[in-house]
């Protein structure tokens, strides 16, 4: 049983497509998060969800739009790609926004 | 601005051998700590955490040690085995949300 599970695994796209990442957690907990590792290989936080609220958002392009349908959902919607955009992209989740993390296995999105 | 800081990119260990990987951060108001460990194409998992009122936790062959004075926690592994290779990445609780907040992860190496 996957805890936190990201689909696709890995997205390659051209430039100026839009697609979207998926991510789900079945372990009941009510805040999630994306995190983008770039390719210096920092994990920084992008988006935050508590119970579908939106509670973090950093300095992030406004092509990138989460959606979070329930609390059991997060999806990253990114519109016009661009080469920087390219990295592995987190989804976690945690009960609260005080507690540790578990992550998914990471989407690796390459824009050519 | 890195706020927190994994200056070793990597790190050699001969198996049976300690490993001590380190962490620094810069601010005082960080309360909690943590390490994760990540394997290629996976996620990163939770390994031990610290709170800012104590300065050493154990579990098994993993210790943290925090140094609040110094801004400094490490993490030693007693004995190393090659199963431990991996990249390691130090978090801290602190961000504006209480967000967690990773350095850059060390990658350890543990040889047979």
């Amino acid at each position: 049983d996957t805890a936190v599970s990201q689909t696709p695994k890995y997205l390659v796209t051209q430039m100026g497509n839009d697609k979207s990442i998926k991510c789900e957690q079945n372990l009941g907990h009510d805040t999630m998060y994306w995190y983008k590792q770039d390719s210096k290989k920092f994990l920084k936080i992008m988006f935050s969800y508590n119970n579908k609220e939106l509670i973090i958002n950093e300095t992030v392009p406004n092509r990138f739009s989460p959606k979070s349908p329930d609390k059991a959902h997060l999806n990253l919607h990114i519109n016009s790609l661009e080469l920087g955009d390219s990295a592995v992209y987190f989804c976690a989740s945690s009960q609260g926004q005080w507690s540790g993390y578990t992550f998914g296995s990471g989407t690796r999105l390459t824009v050519v | 601005d890195q706020q927190v800081k994994q200056n070793s990119p990597s790190l050699s260990v001969q198996e049976g051998r300690i490993s001590i990987l380190n962490c620094d951060y810069t601010n005082s108001m960080f309360d909690y700590f943590l390490w994760y460990k990540k394997y290629p194409a996976e996620g990163p998992t939770f390994l031990i955490s610290i709170s800012s009122i104590k300065d050493k936790n154990e579990d098994g062959r993993f210790t943290v040690f925090l140094n609040k004075s110094a801004k400094h926690l490490s993490l030693h592994i007693v004995p190393s085995q090659p199963g431990d290779s991996a990249v390691y990445f130090c978090a801290a609780r602190g961000g504006s949300q209480g967000n967690l907040i990773f350095g850059k992860g060390t990658k350890l190496s543990v040889k047979p």
